[in-house]
């Protein structure tokens, strides 16, 4: 059964960068597919940030792509998520996910709240 | 980009109700449209991929179909259980867009 498992610091700065980490269980990142990080700011609606394969290959959303940057950690099957200068808008329940042949979500993480304040 | 667009936002039904939801695509999409659902506090769980396709465990009261630029979301029977926001997702030229949500109260 494959699992996934966010984890990262819950309390960011202003300014600061966000970084977090997704563990994968019962499956291997170089095994295929694609690998997603998801967004949901309070009361609001999903919001892709950018998937990444584990040969390398990113792709992102545009209007995060210049503060977004994702790797891949295949020796302890984990990817990352660092979002650069963040604000109070970036506040919000970050999901990790395996993203299908079929371009749809099979797998997600629980979710981790990550809120951005002084 | 494509934009997704739902509707309605939010809407109210019986238990036992037929319940449509729409996602409409900016323009014509291909055929790699998702639907999930999503309780309170929970991560989202896909229901519906590749517009028509139930994924494996669903119950058989959710369909869906569309082309183009016109998807629907169909619940044919509603149950308590079904009480949830559904989501519309497409996957296209290496971006990935979801639809604003659709609220589903039961009455």
């Amino acid at each position: 059964q494959v699992q996934l498992q966010e984890s990262g610091p819950r309390l960011v700065k202003p300014s600061e960068t966000l970084s977090l980490t997704c563990s994968v269980s019962g499956y291997s990142l170089s095994s295929g597919y694609f690998w997603d990080w998801i967004r949901q700011s309070p009361g609001k609606g999903l919001e892709w940030i950018g998937s990444m394969h584990h040969t390398g290959d990113t792709y992102y959303n545009p209007s995060l792509k210049s503060r977004v940057s994702m790797s891949v950690d295949t020796s302890n099957n984990q990817f990352s998520l660092s979002l650069t200068s963040v604000t109070a808008a970036d506040t919000a329940v970050y999901y990790c996910a395996r993203l299908q042949d079929c371009f749809c979500m099979d797998v997600w993480g629980k979710g981790i709240t990550v809120t951005v304040s002084s | 980009d494509i934009q997704m667009t739902q509707s309605p936002s939010t809407l109210s039904a019986s238990v036992g109700d037929r319940v449509t939801i729409t996602c409409r695509a900016s323009q014509s999409i291909s055929m790699y449209l998702a639907w999930y659902q999503q309780k309170a506090g929970k991560a989202p769980k896909v229901l519906i991929y590749k517009a028509s396709t139930l994924e494996s465990g669903v119950p058989s009261r959710f369909s869906g179909s569309g082309s183009g630029t016109e998807f629907i979301l169909t619940i044919s029977s509603l149950q308590p259980d079904d009480s949830a926001t559904y989501y519309c997702q497409h996957f296209a030229r290496n971006s990935l867009t979801f639809g604003g949500g659709t609220k589903v109260e039961i009455k």
